[in-house]
């Protein structure tokens, strides 16, 4: 596609329930990358993958988070048992290659709320 | 620990005056210097990076490793520089693939 699409834009889950958030990169893109937002703050990094390899994961915050991109394409993020702290926006974003000096190409993001 | 510091959450500037974003950073290893660029209802975008010496939209950044600091600088601001601007950190123990990011500056360039 022409960027970085990310679905749903808005989720409000009750505490204790089960999300699931989607990222379809760039056509190509071998890199993708999971980065969470809290209000006020910078982007945080999750979690990387190239191709459908998780290179890295060092950034998830707690056994209740996990990512995946089974084809090497579309990536889901989910979090199990959200509890408030998870409340944030999470963004996706690719990259042709593995490195960022040529930059990332960043979703729009999902906003979580958790109630 | 690396970290990325931004001291002004907001800053506010009339339109046509100078406009300094700063940046100081923390590291071990060689790191590289970005600033990303978010506008109203858009997507986080990167504006430059340090270690091609561009100059995009008029901005520009000095990499000062004795200050450890990388400002954000424009002579002349303009209204359609409002935006929040994050300045991030790649490379060393970090790793060359992901950034540390700031907490962002909110710049506002009031007519």
């Amino acid at each position: 596609g022409a960027g970085v699409s990310q679905s749903p834009r808005y989720k409000v889950a009750k505490r204790g329930q089960d999300v699931a958030l989607r990222c379809d990169p760039i056509s190509g893109h071998v890199s993708l990358f999971w980065y969470q937002q809290a209000l006020g703050q910078g982007p945080e990094f999750l979690t990387y993958f190239q191709n459908e390899a998780q290179l890295d994961k060092s950034g998830l915050p707690s056994d209740r988070f996990f990512a995946e991109r089974p084809e090497g394409s579309v990536s889901t993020l989910k979090i199990q048992r959200t509890q408030q702290e998870d409340s944030a926006v999470y963004l996706c974003a690719s990259s042709p290659s593995g490195g960022v000096f040529i930059g990332y190409t960043f979703g729009s993001g999902t906003r979580l709320t958790v109630v | 620990a690396q970290r990325v510091t931004q001291p002004e959450k907001l800053l506010s500037v009339f339109k046509g005056a100078p406009v300094e974003l700063k940046c100081n950073y923390s590291y071990s290893g060689s790191p590289e210097l970005f600033w990303y660029v978010q506008y109203s209802r858009q997507r986080l975008q990167l504006l430059l990076r340090h270690i091609s010496r561009e100059s995009i939209k008029g901005f520009t950044a000095d990499l000062n490793k004795g200050e450890t600091s990388f400002h954000l600088k424009k002579p002349f601001a303009q209204e359609e520089d409002s935006a929040m601007y994050y300045c991030a950190l790649s490379g060393g123990t970090s790793g060359t693939y992901k950034y540390i990011f700031g907490t962002g500056t909110r710049l506002k360039v009031l007519a």
